[in-house]
């Protein structure tokens, strides 16, 4: 049982480039979510899923696109890198159903971090 | 939407002592308030968390307390230890048809030996 499994763990591009993080879980978790940190701003949402079939915008998603490919795997896309994406990113996941009370505990991946020059 | 404010930024305490970290939140629907530590480099983890119908919930050395009508929770940790040292970020979540977790922005504590 790994987890939450996030790939690849640093990177580096240059502007206008683009890449794809990967991320998959091994839990059968239903929601799973992309955020970026950077220093002082705390976790900001960039795009969730709710569940397999369904992708919904966060706080911050102006530059990135998300794919749910399955139920285990979500993908984050930066289509045209821009040095202000420079941040590490994490992928998470959780049980949450739509019932109340229900777990929604967040399980995080071990993070990527991203340079943009 | 939900909006989470933490304070303080950063906390230096000595080994010992205790450490209290308090945020406050906007939504006054939001229903469930869970504490992450995240060491550095490292994910962050959840170490407790609150619903709102409770108002204090104790796991050894850390506590959280809720008050509902204030709009504020704070992270209690006593006995304060060097491995305690970490970024703590506090979250407020609307239960209910779908999961968006609002994050504070951290608090980022020094337990000095």
């Amino acid at each position: 049982n790994a987890g939450v499994t996030q790939t690849p763990k640093f990177q580096v591009l240059k502007t206008g480039q683009s890449m794809t993080l990967q991320c998959a879980q091994d839990m059968n978790h239903n929601s799973m979510y992309w955020y970026r940190q950077d220093p002082g701003m705390g976790l900001r949402l960039i795009y969730y899923s709710a569940s397999e079939g369904t992708t919904d915008k966060g706080e911050v998603p102006n530059g990135y696109n998300v794919s749910r490919l399955n139920k285990r795997e979500f993908s984050l896309r930066l289509e045209s890198a821009a040095p202000s994406q420079t941040s590490v990113y994490f992928c998470a996941s959780s049980e949450y159903e739509t019932s109340p009370w229900a777990n929604e505990k967040l399980f995080f991946g071990s993070g990527t971090q991203l340079s943009v020059l | 939407g939900e909006n989470v404010e933490q304070h303080p930024s950063t906390l230096s305490v000595q080994e010992g002592d205790s450490a209290v970290i308090k945020c406050t939140y906007s939504d006054s629907a939001s229903n469930y308030f869970p504490w992450y530590k995240q060491e550095l480099g490292k994910r962050p983890q959840l170490i407790i968390d609150i619903r709102s119908n409770v108002g204090e919930k104790k796991d050894q050395r850390i506590a959280v307390t809720l008050n509902k009508t204030a709009k504020h929770f704070s992270l209690h940790i006593t006995e304060t230890q060097p491995e305690d040292s970490a970024v703590y970020f506090c979250a407020a979540i609307l239960s209910g048809g779908y999961q968006k977790v609002t994050f504070g922005t951290g608090t980022k504590l020094q337990v000095i030996p």
